[in-house]
């Protein structure tokens, strides 16, 4: 029943691994979405998908690649883990809703995933 | 470019006081939207509304408030009589088209309210 799904909630890594989360969003959304929340709780945008299109790529190193096998599906694989990747990392998902004033998107998030590099 | 601001970094009210957590924004587009995230110590971000630029009106659902005021650039935050279960992070957001088309919204998070409720 969860809305948007991913998996694993916890990961606990050596640097230099590589390590993939997935993410799976039921609420047939077109555009998913990949944020990370660093250690003193600031959320930022990573990647956002729309249709399996990357549309927004905020700066983030190449060792993170996202994948979009079809638009309900966004998976983050991380390359070369180092320490200062330790993070939560949430997926989400929106839909544009309405038109005019009254149109809207609303982003809806996953659980987070816990990753630590040791 | 976008901020939010919310000002206090953590605040401790009794059960059943009233709370009110602020939120500051910055934009320069017309058309925007601003929600509340509530992120409880399990940890996951639970939407609690979002706000279209274009309307004003205030906001009532249960014990929970919304004061929005485009003078003051403010979208305020009250909880009424409060409850232990209220205890969590709070974070505004503001949401801008960075371009044309679906995708291109990006929430601009604020650094979070944490709210803790004593019993």
């Amino acid at each position: 029943d969860t809305a948007v799904s991913q998996t694993p909630k916890y990961l606990v890594t050596q640097m230099g691994n590589d390590k993939s989360i997935k993410c799976e969003q039921n609420l047939g959304h077109d555009t998913m979405y990949w944020y990370k929340q660093d250690s003193k709780k600031f959320l930022k945008i990573m990647f956002s998908y729309n249709n399996k299109e990357l549309i927004i790529n905020e700066t983030v190193p190449n060792r993170f690649s996202p994948k979009s096998p079809d638009k309900a599906h966004l998976n983050l694989h991380i390359n070369s883990l180092e320490l200062g990747d330790s993070a939560v990392y949430f997926c989400a998902s929106s839909q544009e809703e309405g038109q005019g004033e009254n149109s809207g998107n609303t982003i809806y998030f996953g659980e987070g995933s816990w990753l630590t590099v040791v | 470019a976008q901020k939010v601001t919310q000002a206090q970094t953590e605040i401790s009210v009794v059960e059943k006081e009233d709370v009110t957590l602020d939120c500051v924004y910055e934009t320069r587009d017309t058309t925007y939207y601003l929600f509340w995230y509530k992120q409880p110590p399990s940890g996951e971000l639970v939407f609690l509304i979002r706000r279209n630029s274009f309307d004003e009106q205030n906001e009532i659902s249960g014990r929970y408030s919304w004061n929005f005021q485009k003078s003051t650039s403010s979208f305020n935050f009250t909880i009424t009589a409060s409850q232990v279960v209220d205890s969590a992070v709070y974070f505004c957001a503001l949401s801008e088209a960075q371009g044309s088309g679906a995708g291109s919204y990006q929430l601009t998070f604020g650094k979070g309210t944490k709210l803790s409720v004593i019993p």
